[in-house]
Parts: C-alpha cells; sequence; structure tokens
C-alpha cells in the first residue's frame, strides 16, 4: 500500500514557464512533507520542505503549497529552467526522527 | 566539506552472494539512514542508524542487516543475494535522527545481482 503516491510519472514543460508537480498521500499521521531532486548516477538532493501547521512555503522560483484536508501537496517551479530537468520525489515523515516515505517520482523534462 | 561517500559505486554480484556496502557520512553527521530505489517500488526506507543503534528499520527481510560504527560510518549487508536485489542503494546522513534537518543522501551504490 503506497502512502505517497505521485501519479504522473512524467511532466513536460516548456522553459519559462510553470511546473506544478503534485504529491498525494494517505497518511493522516504525516506532519512533515519534503521535495528531493534527483539526477541520474547523483543521490536526491534536498529541495524544500514544509510542516503541517503551514500551507505555504517559499524558497526563490520554488514553492511548496500543502492541503491537509485533501492530503495533497505541490511543488511550483517558476519560471521553470533545463537546468531544472531532473526526477522529484516527495518524501512524507511521521514526526521529526521519522523515516521518510517516498513517492514514486515524476520525470519533469524543461524544453529549452 | 566532503559530502556523503558510498563505495564502492558499481557492484555485480551472483545469486546466493553475500555484499557489504559501506557509507561515510558528511562529518559531524551521526545519523546514516538507508533507502533502495528500484524502478517499481521507488525509494524503499531500509533502517536508520544513530549512535551506533538501529533507530527504525523499513519491511524487508532479514537478509538485509546493517551496523553503524564509533566514528558514523555504516555498512550494510545483504545476504544470500537474490535477482530482485538489484537496485541503487541509497545513504543519507544528517546531524541528528530528523527530517526538519533534511538528509544528504550520498550517490549511491548501484548493485546487480545476476
Amino acid at each position: 500500500d503506497q502512502q505517497v503516491k505521485q501519479n504522473s510519472p512524467s511532466l513536460s514543460v516548456q522553459e519559462g514557464r510553470i511546473s506544478i508537480l503534485n504529491c498525494d498521500y494517505t497518511n493522516s499521521m504525516f506532519d512533515y512533507f519534503l521535495w528531493y531532486k534527483k539526477y541520474p548516477a547523483e543521490g536526491p538532493t534536498f529541495l524544500i520542505s514544509i510542516s503541517s501547521i503551514k500551507d505555504k512555503n517559499e524558497d526563490g522560483r520554488f514553492t511548496v503549497f500543502l492541503n491537509k484536508s485533501a492530503k495533497h501537496l505541490s511543488l511550483h517551479i517558476v519560471p521553470s529552467q533545463p537546468g531544472d530537468s531532473a526526477v522529484y520525489f516527495c518524501a512524507a515523515s511521521g514526526n521529526a526522527g521519522n523515516m521518510l516515505t517516498f513517492g514514486g517520482g515524476t520525470r519533469l523534462m524543461v524544453k529549452p | 566539506k566532503a559530502g556523503v561517500t558510498q563505495t564502492p559505486r558499481y557492484l555485480i554480484k551472483t545469486r546466493g552472494q553475500q555484499v557489504t556496502l559501506s557509507c561515510s557520512p558528511i562529518s559531524g553527521h551521526r545519523s546514516v539512514s538507508w533507502y533502495q530505489q528500484t524502478p517499481g517500488q521507488g525509494l524503499q526506507f531500509l533502517f536508520e542508524y544513530f549512535s551506533e543503534t538501529q533507530r527504525n528499520k523499513g519491511n524487508f527481510p532479514g537478509r538485509f542487516s546493517g551496523r553503524q560504527f564509533s566514528n558514523s560510518r555504516s555498512e550494510m549487508n545483504v545476504s544470500t543475494l537474490e535477482l530482485g536485489d538489484s537496485a541503487l542503494y541509497l545513504c543519507a546522513s544528517s546531524l541528528t535522527p530528523g527530517t526538519n534537518y533534511g538528509y544528504t543522501f550520498g550517490s549511491g551504490t548501484r548493485l546487480t545481482v545476476v
């Protein structure tokens, strides 16, 4: 049973436009969420996180939105750049110190 | 500042053999976690160590084991290898157990079982 799901395995966006990556979760005990970016042959790199006490967190071109009632979070990248092309994983945790449960990833391709 | 170092980068083993993978965390980091990445299952948690103690364990058979040394370096061992164990094994370190600080991942060890 996948507790964290990324239903879109891939997404293609034009450079300069907005990229929206989605993630759904089922475990209501999750209260901390993270996004990681992964390039081929490298480990995932931490991107941005959000606590369940917030509904939005912004860091430069990256914004994460959390809708607890819908158990849904999304990552917005504005404007998208070709260097953003990578696999993006969302992850969730029950509380600080717990293991991360990852989604299956979404491959983002930003076309010049 | 050196990142998380995993050795070896690539490994080919035969079914039935055993394998040991190594992870050196970022200097000062005392928490080490291991994840398995496969195309079908994504990233799955194996175990987490802090101060030489296993704090959490994922849903993997007993063939998968690990340990952490006093210098925070960690090893994981897989015995009686199966074809399905072929995967990218990722190690992540953090100052202390706690996702608030975010984990730093190594580049992984690509294990192929033939």
